[in-house]
């Protein structure tokens, strides 16, 4: 199975700050169909997971475009440009190419 | 806008059986993969089985291969997974997710808003 994995693991951030995330993968994400499969997801306290991102840098609809993801192979980013109060939770990469899907272990990001 | 609502959570003994539902609306229910994943309470998510589009094909965590199966009904646009020998292990919060890829597997897009399955005597 491929594993992932994320650092760091906590973040406490200042509002209107910068945030990066990164996530690494045991082996390559890229698909045989030429895709790279790597999404990020939020997940708010008490609530379901949310998808940000996916295919490493395609924002879902409705997402804030102070988030942003890149990368390629095996390394990808997240990066939130200016931190607000709502960002606070936990992030999730997650890689789709390979059966099972797998997760990164999370990162809590909270308000300094 | 797709909706999963999950059903079928609930206090089960170890070794004994649940099943749990998913009736999804708000898109094409037989052009998409769907999975589920939990989460263990304070902990990471954890995907636990998914199913192509049309049944053929399914997959399982190793953590659950033998015991868990996923199955689905177009016709009821509904989702399922048969647990037995129920662990204690396998308390969790149960999620039922769409893949983000029509007619493939790639992505978890929509989310449901879970069912808790506590496995204890």
């Amino acid at each position: 199975d491929v594993v992932m994995t994320q650092s760091p693991l906590s973040l406490p951030v200042t509002l209107g700050q910068p945030a990066f995330i990164s996530c690494r993968s045991s082996q390559s994400l890229v698909h045989s169909d030429g895709n790279t499969y790597l999404s990020w997801f939020q997940q708010r306290p008490g609530q379901s997971p949310r998808r940000l991102i996916y295919k490493v840098s395609n924002r879902d609809s409705g997402v804030p475009d102070r988030f942003s993801g890149s990368g390629s192979g095996i390394d990808f980013t997240l990066k939130i440009s200016r931190v607000e109060a709502e960002d606070v939770g936990v992030y999730y990469c997650m890689q789709g190419t390979h059966w099972p899907f797998t997760f990164g272990p999370g990162t809590k990001v909270d308000i300094k | 806008e797709a909706q999963l609502v999950e059903s079928g959570g609930g206090l089960g003994q170890p070794g004994r059986s649940l099943r749990l539902s998913c009736v999804a609306s708000g898109f094409t229910f037989d052009d998409y993969a769907l999975h589920w994943v939990r989460q263990a309470p304070g902990k990471g998510l954890e995907w636990v089985s998914g199913i192509s589009w049309n049944g053929v094909t399914t997959g399982y965590a190793d953590s659950v291969k033998g015991r868990f199966t996923i199955s689905r009904d177009n016709a009821k646009n509904s989702l399922y997974l048969q647990m037995n020998s129920l662990r204690t292990e396998d308390t969790a919060l149960y999620y039922c997710a769409k893949d983000g890829c029509s007619g493939g597997s790639c992505s978890l897009s929509n989310w449901g808003q879970g069912t808790l399955v506590t496995v204890s005597s």
